[in-house]
């Protein structure tokens, strides 16, 4: 069972570059989730989706944009990358938002120039 | 608005020893959950253990159990028999027990094992 995969595993980009992060899961969950995980904090919510159709915004959703495909898919969207998105980016999924357990990706590991 | 302090940025036990990882936070709500995720070098979170606030057991899972202190808004962890495995970040995070499924994150305890 692969649970939570995330492409690509690394990534340089230069400022004002776009790029897409995937991210899949196989459990059958309705929701999912981005991070992004920063040194010496914890992590912080981007968006996430509480089922298939619907998006919302988190604690830091400035600079990006989501799209939940399908129920199997949710990606994250970088129009103009900026320095200040250098960081960890974490995929996470549950069986509804309201379940205790999240079930976390591999992450990116995304760093701008 | 709710927020979750890791006191400790890091920590060292001797294999085979007992560790606690500090952890307090702050909420004016009566009903929510708290957990303790582990990040070992692969990246990948893991959950190790949850408390629900209005249970007053503290929860237990093979080594692992918490102290949750209510009234003083502290949820610590205990790690017996510490095994060079249990390397990792530790990070304890805050959930509302209400439509806001929001997890608040303290910033992580980085827990070193000695053979």
């Amino acid at each position: 069972n692969a649970g939570v995969t995330q492409t690509p595993k690394f990534q340089v980009l230069k400022t004002g570059q776009s790029m897409t992060l995937q991210c899949a899961q196989d459990m059958n969950h309705n929701s999912m989730y981005w991070y992004r995980q920063d040194p010496g904090m914890g992590l912080r919510l981007i968006y996430y989706s509480a089922s298939e159709g619907t998006t919302d915004k988190g604690e830091v959703p400035n600079g990006y944009n989501v799209s939940r495909l399908n129920k199997r898919e949710f990606s994250l969207r970088l129009e103009s990358a900026a320095p200040s998105q250098t960081s960890v980016y974490f995929c996470a999924s549950s069986v509804r938002t309201e379940s205790y357990e999240q079930y976390f990706g591999p992450g990116t590991r995304l760093t701008v120039t | 608005a709710q927020t979750v302090t890791q006191s400790q940025p890091e920590m060292s036990v001797q294999e085979a020893e007992t560790v606690t990882l500090s952890c307090t936070y702050d909420t004016s709500e009566s009903d929510y959950y708290l957990f303790w995720y582990k990040q070992p070098p692969s990246r990948q979170m893991i959950l190790v253990i949850r408390q629900e606030a209005y249970k007053q057991q503290n929860a237990t899972e093979n080594r692992f159990s918490v102290n949750f202190q209510k009234a003083a808004k502290s949820f610590s962890l205990k790690i017996s028999d510490s095994q060079l495995g249990d390397a990792a970040m530790y990070f304890c995070a805050y959930r509302r027990d209400d439509s806001n499924y929001q997890l608040i994150w303290g910033a992580g305890t980085k827990l070193i094992i000695k053979p």
